[in-house]
C-alpha cells in the first residue's frame, strides 16, 4: 500500500521567516495531495491541496509544490506568524479525478513560530 | 454552512465494553470516512462509506465496524474494547464523487480503562 514519509518532525522558525515541510510518497498511482493543520484539541483543517496534473499551487502565504518524478511534495509557508504554530500533516490518495477517498497521512510536523 | 459534527466529544469506557460514535457530515456530502489518531501510529484510515455502502476499508480488526444511514449520517462501532483502542476518532466528510476534498470533524476522544 501507500507509504508517506514526512520531514522534519519538529520545526522552529522566527516570526516572519519561511517554513518548509517535505513529504515523499511511494505509490506512483497517487494523484491527490492535501495538507492539513491541526491545532490542539481540534480536528485536522484542510489548508491547501494539489492534484497530480499541477506542479504548484499558491494561496496567499501558503504554497505547495509537487514533483511527480521524484514522488515528493512540499508545503511552503512564508511570513510565518505565531498563529501558524500547529501540527501539519501531509497526505496522499488515489482515485478517480484525485478524490480524498482514502488518505494515507505522513507522521506530522510540529511547527513552532517564535515571536 | 455547518461543519462536520461528531458526538460525543469525550468518552470513557471499560475494557470489554462496546462503543458507538456518531458523525453528521456537511450538508450535501455523501461520503463519510473514519480515521483513528494515536501518538504512536498517527492518523490511520478505518473505512469509508458512500450512499450507505462501505467503499474502502483499512487494516483494522473486525471489531471495528461502521454504517451509514440514508441521510448520510454515519456511526462507527468498536466491540470488545481493548486498552489500545484509546484514541481520537475522526470523521471526514466529502461530496464523494470525483475530485473532492475531505473536511474533518473535531473528533471523539475515546479512553479505554
Amino acid at each position: 500500500g501507500e507509504n508517506v514519509e514526512q520531514h522534519p518532525s519538529t520545526l522552529s522558525v522566527q516570526e516572519g521567516d519561511s517554513a518548509v515541510i517535505k513529504c515523499t510518497y511511494s505509490d506512483s498511482a497517487s494523484n491527490y495531495f492535501p495538507w492539513y493543520k491541526q491545532e490542539l484539541g481540534k480536528g485536522p483543517q484542510l489548508i491547501i491541496d494539489i492534484r497530480s496534473n499541477v506542479g504548484e499551487k499558491k494561496d496567499q502565504r501558503i504554497a505547495v509544490t509537487l514533483n511527480k518524478t521524484a514522488k515528493h511534495f512540499s508545503l511552503h509557508i512564508t511570513e510565518t506568524q505565531p498563529e501558524d504554530s500547529a501540527v501539519y500533516f501531509c497526505a496522499a490518495s488515489k482515485g478517480s479525478s484525485g478524490s480524498a477517498r482514502q488518505l494515507t497521512f505522513g507522521s506530522g510536523t510540529q511547527l513552532t513560530v517564535l515571536p | 454552512k455547518a461543519g462536520v459534527t461528531q458526538t460525543p466529544r469525550y468518552l470513557i469506557k471499560t475494557r470489554g465494553q462496546q462503543v458507538t460514535l456518531s458523525c453528521s457530515p456537511i450538508s450535501g456530502h455523501r461520503s463519510v470516512s473514519w480515521y483513528q489518531q494515536t501518538p504512536g501510529q498517527g492518523l490511520q484510515f478505518l473505512f469509508e462509506y458512500f450512499s450507505e455502502t462501505q467503499r474502502n476499508k483499512g487494516n483494522f480488526p473486525g471489531r471495528f465496524s461502521g454504517r451509514q444511514f440514508s441521510n448520510s449520517r454515519s456511526e462507527m462501532n468498536v466491540s470488545t474494547l481493548e486498552l489500545g483502542d484509546s484514541a481520537l476518532y475522526l470523521c471526514a466528510s466529502s461530496r464523494g464523487t470525483g475530485g473532492t476534498e475531505a473536511f474533518f470533524g473535531q473528533g471523539t476522544r475515546l479512553t479505554v480503562v
